[in-house]
């Protein structure tokens, strides 16, 4: 297994640009969600989502938006960038059977706003 | 949301007993307790998870009082290789909208 993987590892957006954030776990895991990092501080839950098809909002959703046709990814989408998402972002999901509370999270996207 | 509550941070010396403990006073009742620990540039890494009592494994011991408003992690005989960040996490009711602690930032020294 590859577990959680993210791409792209680092990204430099200009103010307005838009993008997408690619996770994917090949675990079958159905709960899968996205957390920011802003530097020195702790994670935040933007989006999450219980398996194919279902999402929902975590504590901080503005500007973002999920999509999950798949089980296996969970891309996170900017739609209009701005310098307060300089963030890092990390992707987790959370294996069947077992508390929501167990994740296993990804490396992280650095992503930079100017 | 349930909200945790962590010290900012911590020091110790290597060889030490480290004891971080985490409020969650509004807990649910079929909520787990995790704790986590993340180095610099890395993505949080799994430690040890509880519901009541004490728990143990290879790396840690969770204490969990009855009433579960607060937990602590217990970290033996730290090293250098222990400092990191420690995160107590806990979820809501539905158990799907987790809510990470502020963090504990734990300084080993020689």
């Amino acid at each position: 297994n590859a577990g959680v993987t993210q791409t792209p590892k680092f990204q430099v957006l200009k103010t307005g640009q838009s993008m997408t954030l690619q996770c994917a776990q090949d675990m079958n895991h159905e709960y899968m969600s996205w957390y920011r990092q802003d530097p020195g501080m702790g994670l935040r839950l933007i989006h999450y989502s219980v398996g194919a098809g279902i999402t929902d909002q975590g504590e901080v959703p503005n500007g973002y938006n999920v999509s999950r046709s798949t089980t296996e990814d969970f891309p996170l989408r900017l739609l209009s960038a701005a310098p307060s998402q300089t963030s890092v972002y990390f992707c987790a999901s959370s294996p069947p059977g077992q508390p929501r509370e167990t994740q296993y999270f990804g490396p992280g996207t650095r992503l930079l706003v100017l | 949301l349930a909200k945790t509550t962590q010290p900012i941070s911590m020091d110790s010396y290597e060889g030490q007993e480290v004891n971080i403990t985490c409020s969650h006073n509004n807990i649910a009742t079929n909520d787990y307790i995790t704790w986590y620990q993340q180095f610099p540039s890395q993505g949080p890494r799994f430690i040890i998870q509880g519901y009541k009592t004490k728990v143990t494994n290879e790396v840690a011991s969770l204490f969990i009082p009855a009433d579960r408003k607060s937990s602590t992690l217990s970290l033996p005989r730290v090293s250098l290789s222990d400092t990191a960040v420690y995160y107590c996490l806990v979820g809501d009711r539905t158990g799907n909208m987790l809510t990470f602690g502020g963090g504990t930032r734990l300084m080993v020294k020689p």
